[in-house]
């Protein structure tokens, strides 16, 4: 059974970096299929879509966040990242990771991590 | 990017009733579209992909339609369990896009 679990820290310091990682189990990231990819939601706010990688290590982000953010993979982990930096109070969210076929719809999501950005 | 334009942005409801959820695309999209349900505090569930097909083990009161630019998500009878946030999602191209949600709340 799939799962995806996100981790990182919860509070994160204004003009920081917001680091997450996302640890896929019951699958590999390595199929050829499926992308990965991270999506957040402000407290009581929709869902923004940020960006998504294929295991090969080629990525998709959403042009609103292009210039701060990078999301790696590591197929020897089983494991996907995101970096987000500059990071303000408008970057408080729920951030989930995520798995779905090229240009299709998100099947799978992880349970989703807060991050507060606050000093 | 796409512009989705979901409506209403809430909705009251009752048990038992049929209800209509809309997505506009700000330009075609196939049917590139997938419907999703959130509750508090939980992640958002896969209901509806392609428009029109039903994910596995959502119940069949659930149904899509659409291509091109319009959208609905219906619910044939509202169940106590359907009271929840919906929100539709463009895949037909990068950056994916939502519409800015349904709060389905029970009149």
């Amino acid at each position: 059974q799939l799962q995806l679990q996100e981790s990182g820290p919860g509070l994160v310091k204004p003009s920081e970096t917001l680091s997450l990682t996302c640890t896929v189990s019951g699958a590999s990231i390595s199929s050829a299929t499926y992308y990965w990819g991270w999506i957040r939601q402000p407290p009581g706010k929709g869902l923004e879509w940020i960006g998504s990688i294929y295991y090969t290590g080629s990525t998709n982000y959403n042009p609103s966040l292009k210039s701060r953010v990078t999301i790696s993979v590591d197929t020897s982990k089983n494991q996907f990242s995101l970096k987000l930096n500059s990071v303000t109070a408008a970057d408080t969210a729920v951030y989930y990771c995520a798995r779905h076929p090229r240009l299709a719809s998100i099947d799978h999501w992880g349970l989703g991590t807060l991050v507060t950005v606050s000093s | 990017a796409i512009q989705m334009t979901q409506s209403p942005s809430s909705l009251s409801a009752s048990v038992g009733d049929r209800v209509t959820i809309t997505c506009r695309a700000s330009q075609g999209i196939r049917n590139d579209l997938g419907w999703y349900q959130q509750k508090p505090g939980k992640a958002p569930k896969l209901l509806i992909y392609a428009a029109s097909s039903l994910q596995s083990g959502v119940p069949s009161r659930f149904s899509g339609s659409g291509s091109g630019t319009d959208f609905t998500l219906t619910i044939s009878s509202l169940q106590p369990e359907d009271f929840a946030t919906y929100y539709c999602l463009q895949d037909y191209n990068y950056p994916y896009t939502f519409g800015q949600g349904t709060n389905l709340e029970i009149k």
